[in-house]
């Protein structure tokens, strides 16, 4: 089964601060994607990550993708209440099938 | 364009009944997916389709449910003899085609509660 965990589950933190978000799983994939999700909506793709060791960077959030195609983390730079929102991460080893992570729920405080 | 669309947005039934929902992808997107989302966490995977063929559905929890897309553009995933346990809510997505990076586009869902 593939699976994958995402930490921490619930994270608060204030205006201005930096954070990291994890996912991570003992399955490789061959891509592996970040969502954001606000309530009463569906997920937004922020950034889909494809090589080992890859880098992106969106704006102030930074994702990797592990060397070994397994885990991945998402850093916000000095986080704005904006970015408040359940983040989701999804790997997919075969085309059309993602398998999604619970995701953190972030809340940015002014 | 528009994106992708659902209906109905909330459907309340009573248990055993059958309930069919629609999924409207974006016009032209070979690929159309359908997952199941509990408060609180991750979408689930159900199934999915390219054009009109459904390509793997693995995820779907037993033979009550169904989905199909006869013209390869709406589909409807059929949910017959409905139990409590089904309450949740249902997203479609689709993409422009089945590629391991292709971006899906998710829709606003329906969600479905089983009294």
């Amino acid at each position: 089964t593939q699976l994958l965990e995402q930490s921490p589950q619930f994270l608060s933190i204030q205006e201005g601060e930096n954070l990291t978000v994890y996912c991570n799983s003992s399955s490789v994939f061959s891509s592996l994607q970040w969502y954001r999700q606000e309530p009463g909506e569906g997920p937004v793709l922020l950034v889909t990550v494809v090589t080992g060791g890859e880098v992106k960077k969106l704006k102030r959030l930074t994702f990797q993708f592990g060397d070994a195609r397994k885990d991945s983390s998402l850093h916000i730079t000095a986080a704005q209440p904006g970015d408040t929102g359940l983040y989701l991460c999804a790997g997919a080893r075969n085309a059309g099938k993602s398998t999604f992570g619970d995701g953190t729920t972030l809340t940015v405080k002014p | 364009g528009a994106g992708v669309s659902q209906s109905p947005r909330y459907k309340v039934t009573k248990r055993g009944q059958d309930v069919a929902l629609r999924c409207d992808p974006i016009s032209g997107h070979v690929s159309l997916y359908w997952y199941r989302q509990a408060l609180g966490q991750g979408p689930e995977f159900l199934t999915y389709f390219n054009y009109e063929a459904q390509q793997d559905k693995s995820g779907l929890p037993n033979d009550r449910f169904s989905a199909e897309r006869p013209e390869g553009s709406i589909s409807t995933l059929t949910i017959q003899r409905t139990e409590q346990r089904d309450s949740a809510m249902y997203r479609c997505a689709s993409s422009l085609g089945g590629s391991l990076s292709g971006t899906q586009y998710f829709g606003p869902g329906t969600r479905l509660t089983v009294l």
